[in-house]
């Protein structure tokens, strides 16, 4: 199975100011052109929402000041103005091979 | 606009086996993606079940191989999710979703006597 670590497992941020999420895999996500590597957002009491795909695409209705990045076995989740509405737990997970598997976890919340 | 909703009972006994229905609106069965089932288990993170595609071709999570199925209900337009032999490590949040989304909003169950 392929391993997926995020760090960190908490962020307190400010709102106004960037925040950043790293994800590792333990082997590369690379294959056919793209990375198979997804980003999601789990606010409290709601389920999962898809942020990002094949590592760098917005899902409809994302704001641009979220944006995904990486290549290989490091992925970037950065978001450049931190509002309210945007904390709650960031998982990544890739799609690359089954069975599909996620990072911990990244809390954010506000200071 | 594109919604699934999970169906089933909330309260399992151990040994016995989960069964949960996910209903799809406003897409079809059909349609060319994986259906996919996702778990929560209290306090702790997501674990990826399985997925079945249109075809009836499916893949399953190794850790749960042994117990899943995961199959698909065309003329009901749903697909479903039994995990035989359940225990206390089974109780969580279980979500269908649709590939690339969205996600149901997840229904709990509790496996206990």
């Amino acid at each position: 199975d392929i391993v997926m670590t995020q760090s960190p497992l908490s962020l307190p941020v400010t709102p106004g100011e960037p925040a950043s999420i790293s994800c590792r895999s333990s082997q590369s996500l690379h294959s056919s052109g793209h990375y198979y590597l997804d980003w999601y957002l789990k606010k409290p009491g709601q389920s999962p929402q898809l942020l990002m795909y094949l590592g760098s695409n917005r899902a409809s209705g994302v704001p641009d000041r979220i944006s995904g990045s990486g290549s290989g076995t490091d992925f970037t989740l950065k978001i450049s103005r931190v509002e309210a509405e945007d904390v709650g737990v960031y998982y990544c997970m890739q799609t690359l091979q089954t069975p599909r598997t996620f990072g911990q976890g990244t809390k954010v919340e506000i200071k | 606009q594109v919604q699934l909703q999970e169906s089933g009972p909330g309260l399992v006994k151990p040994s016995g086996t989960l069964s949960l229905t996910c209903a799809v609106s406003g897409a079809s069965i059909n349609d060319s993606y994986w259906w996919t089932w996702v778990r929560q288990p209290p306090g702790k993170g997501l674990e990826w079940i399985g997925e079945i595609y249109h075809s009836g071709s499916t893949n399953y999570n190794p850790s749960l191989k042994s117990r899943v199925t995961i199959s698909v209900d065309k003329s009901k337009n749903q697909f479903s999710l039994n995990l035989s032999s359940v225990t206390a490590a089974d109780t969580a949040v279980y979500y269908c979703v649709k590939g690339g989304g969205p996600w149901g909003l997840g229904t709990l169950v509790t496996v206990s006597s």
